[in-house]
C-alpha cells in the first residue's frame, strides 16, 4: 500500500495570509489526525477527522480549521497566518476503529511565515 | 484530558552503552503506549508499542516496560549505534482516542 503523502512539502508565506494544506491517507484509513511540530514542543494535536466529521480537537485557536472528503483525503487550513505558525505540519492516518491504533505519519508540509 | 511527560528531552550515550528513555501519564484508564522514532528530516515511525494487559515487551535491542500502577512507562535500548540518534516520542491513549504524545527525547549516540 502507499503511505500517507502530504502536498507541498514546503510553503513560504506572509503574515496575515491564508493557506491550505493537503493530506491523502493509507488506502483505507479512515481517520486522519493533523499535527503541529515545532522544536521543543513536541507533536502537538490540531484535530482529527473521521468520516468526514471532527471527532476530536486539540487546543489550538479557531483560525486553524480543516475537513475530510468522502475519499478521506483531508485538508488543513490556516487564516490570518503569524510568525508562531511557522511549523512542520504532520498528518497521520490510522484505520480509525480505535483499540489502540498506529498512527501512521506523512511526510510533513513545512510552513515558514514571513 | 490526558497528560504525557517524556524525560530527558535529551540523551547523550556512547556507541554500545544503554538508553532509557522514561514517560508518565496522568490517565488511569488509558490502556495503548506506543513509541516513536523520528530520524533527522524523516517522519515518525512507529517502533514498538505495548498494551495495559502487558507489562513489558522485547523486539531484539529494544523493549519497553509499562508500570500501570505508577502509570509511567519505558524504553530500554541497549547496544546502541549510531543509527538510534533520533528523536524518540511516546504517548499514551485509550480506546477511541487520539493518542497524545510527550515532547520527545533527543537520543545522541557518539561512535
Amino acid at each position: 500500500k502507499a503511505g500517507v503523502t502530504q502536498t507541498p512539502r514546503y510553503l513560504i508565506k506572509t503574515r496575515g495570509q491564508q493557506v491550505t494544506l493537503s493530506c491523502s491517507p493509507i488506502s483505507g484509513h479512515r481517520s486522519v489526525s493533523w499535527y503541529q511540530q515545532t522544536p521543543g514542543q513536541g507533536l502537538q494535536f490540531l484535530f482529527e477527522y473521521f468520516s468526514e466529521t471532527q471527532r476530536n480537537k486539540g487546543n489550538f485557536p479557531g483560525r486553524f480549521s480543516g475537513r475530510q472528503f468522502s475519499n478521506s483525503r483531508s485538508e488543513m487550513n490556516v487564516s490570518t497566518l503569524e510568525l508562531g505558525d511557522s511549523a512542520l505540519y504532520l498528518c497521520a492516518s490510522s484505520p480509525g476503529t480505535g483499540a489502540g491504533e498506529t498512527q501512521y505519519f506523512g511526510p510533513g508540509t513545512r510552513l515558514l511565515v514571513l | 484530558g490526558e497528560n504525557v511527560e517524556q524525560h530527558p528531552s535529551t540523551l547523550s550515550v556512547q556507541e554500545g552503552d544503554s538508553a532509557v528513555i522514561k514517560c508518565t501519564y496522568s490517565d488511569s484508564a488509558s490502556n495503548y503506549f506506543p513509541w516513536y522514532k523520528q530520524e533527522l528530516g524523516k517522519r515518525p515511525q512507529l517502533i514498538i508499542d505495548i498494551r495495559s494487559n502487558v507489562g513489558e515487551k522485547k523486539d531484539q535491542r529494544i523493549a519497553v516496560t509499562l508500570n500501570k500502577t505508577a502509570k509511567h512507562f519505558s524504553l530500554h535500548i541497549t547496544e546502541t549505534q549510531p543509527e538510534d540518534s533520533a528523536v524518540y516520542f511516546c504517548a499514551a491513549s485509550r480506546v477511541s482516542y487520539i493518542p497524545t504524545f510527550g515532547r520527545g527525547t533527543s537520543l545522541i549516540v557518539h561512535p
